[in-house]
């Protein structure tokens, strides 16, 4: 059963702790993306990762980290840095030749 | 940076109406994509349409696409209480190269009534 999966669901952090969200993805896709998502809002691409060991930042990356070390896993650290991180957090995956992108189920952040 | 505007925000309707949302954005593009995405849920691939294209059918969806305009609508016909939902359009533009790098507008919810 191919896909993507993100882990997990839901996460809460204190102020001032680093956390991480887990993406994976089985689809042999080459390319990766990291996006947050407020209410009632679009998405907006915080990394994105077209090989492995290379990613680039996206639009609103300052606050957070990724890492590329395998294929099928780009996982996003929230950094204490990150002023605002309560939200929805997506990660979506695409294949070299394609144009479509394919979503996880998503990470609700809540900082408490 | 968001590209597009959507339009309405929201949309209430009757199932059996037909339903029509409207993206507009800023700069040229390679294509344009809706997705779908049910509460608290991930996005789903709905259609994409390329910029040499004008119209686009998939089922009960249609898309069109107004490159002078920098316009384009989705048309659900015959809506079901299943198509409630929330829809945003994304933009891929030639300035992009080869990352996939895609822009999303705010979204329409919608909102289909038994």
């Amino acid at each position: 059963d191919g896909g993507i999966t993100q882990s997990p669901k839901y996460l809460f952090r204190k102020e001032g702790q680093n956390v991480t969200l887990s993406c994976e993805q089985n689809l042999n896709h080459d390319a990766m993306y990291w996006y947050r998502q407020d209410p009632g809002q679009g998405l907006r691409l915080i990394y994105y990762s077209q090989i492995v060991n290379d990613f680039q930042k996206g639009d609103i990356a300052e606050g957070y980290s990724v890492s590329r070390e395998k294929k099928e896993s780009f996982p996003l650290t929230v950094t204490s840095a990150q002023k605002n991180p309560t939200a929805f957090y997506l990660c979506a995956s695409r294949s070299g030749a394609g144009d479509t992108q394919y979503f996880g189920p998503g990470t609700r952040l809540t900082v408490l | 940076s968001q590209q597009g505007e959507e339009d309405p925000q929201a949309l209430s309707i009757q199932e059996g109406e037909n339903a029509t949302m409207n993206c507009s954005y800023k700069t040229s593009i390679n294509n344009l994509q809706w997705y779908r995405q049910n509460s608290g849920r991930g996005l789903v691939h709905l259609i994409l349409i390329r910029s040499n294209e004008r119209e686009k059918h998939s089922g009960r969806l249609r898309v069109t696409l107004d490159t002078s305009k920098k316009s384009s609508s989705l048309l659900i016909t015959a809506s079901r209480a299943a198509d409630t939902a929330s829809y945003f359009c994304a933009t891929a533009s030639p300035g992009s190269g080869n990352t996939g790098k895609l822009i999303f507008g705010q979204g329409t919810t919608l909102q289909v009534k038994p």
